[in-house]
């Protein structure tokens, strides 16, 4: 069974500071997933990460891959207020190249402070 | 860009009526489509994966004679919650994805808030 493991989760953090939030999961996928969540709203893409090695940056957010590792990182880089939100990572077995669901982990609560 | 949309976005029901959600991909054709719940608070869970033209695939511990699955045109699926009860109010989340899809995001919808009263 696949579980997806989400650290920390909850953080709370002042602008302008950096950090990072891990992914890890216990079985081999082919693909990654970052999303952002906020109140009462649904999930909003962030990357999509499928090799090992792989890093995307988008404005302040930062997301790599190892899969050796089982290990997905998304960095935020001397955050802002507008990023504060819940930060889902999720995984999706091995498919072939067929669609399946997601493995969500359990989200990363994140307040931002001025 | 391709985008799902869900509806309704909000409803409110009386403990024993049934609800119907619908999910539709507005510009590509979705083979598949997934069907997620959310508690307050908690992370997204996996109910079913609608497939176009066969049955759901439900995840364990999913009743499927309580949450109906249709998907029967490549454009829309249906999850009908019957006879609802308080405990099936949650946040229910649709997304889309074809065989291709390797690489792109899959795409959520907007989200169905049910409350059973």
């Amino acid at each position: 069974e696949l579980k997806v493991e989400q650290n920390p989760l909850f953080l709370s953090m002042q602008e302008g500071k950096n950090y990072t939030i891990y992914c890890n999961y216990s079985t081999t996928s082919d693909r990654l997933y970052w999303y952002r969540q906020d109140p009462g709203k649904s999930l909003e893409s962030l990357f999509v990460l499928l090799s090992n090695g792989a890093v995307k940056q988008e404005g302040r957010l930062m997301a790599s891959l190892d899969t050796k590792a089982r290990l997905s990182t998304l960095h935020i880089t001397a955050a802002v207020h507008d990023l504060s939100a819940t930060y889902f990572c999720a995984v999706v077995s091995y498919s072939g190249g067929g669609a399946d669901g997601l493995t969500f982990g359990k989200g990363t609560h994140l307040i931002i402070q001025p | 860009g391709a985008v799902v949309s869900q509806h309704p976005s909000r409803v409110i029901c009386k403990s024993g009526t049934s609800v119907k959600i619908e999910c539709r991909s507005l510009d590509f054709q979705a083979t598949t489509m997934f069907w997620y719940r959310q508690f307050p608070k908690q992370s997204l869970m996996l109910m079913a994966t609608s497939n176009e033209g066969s049955k759901a695939t439900y995840e364990q511990g999913v009743e499927k004679d309580k949450f109906l699955i249709n998907h029967a045109s490549l454009t829309l699926s249906t999850l009908t919650v019957t006879s609802a009860h308080p405990e099936d109010s949650s946040f229910y989340i649709c997304s889309a994805g074809t065989p291709h899809s390797y690489n792109s995001p899959l795409h959520f919808g907007n989200g169905t808030r049910l409350t059973v009263t």
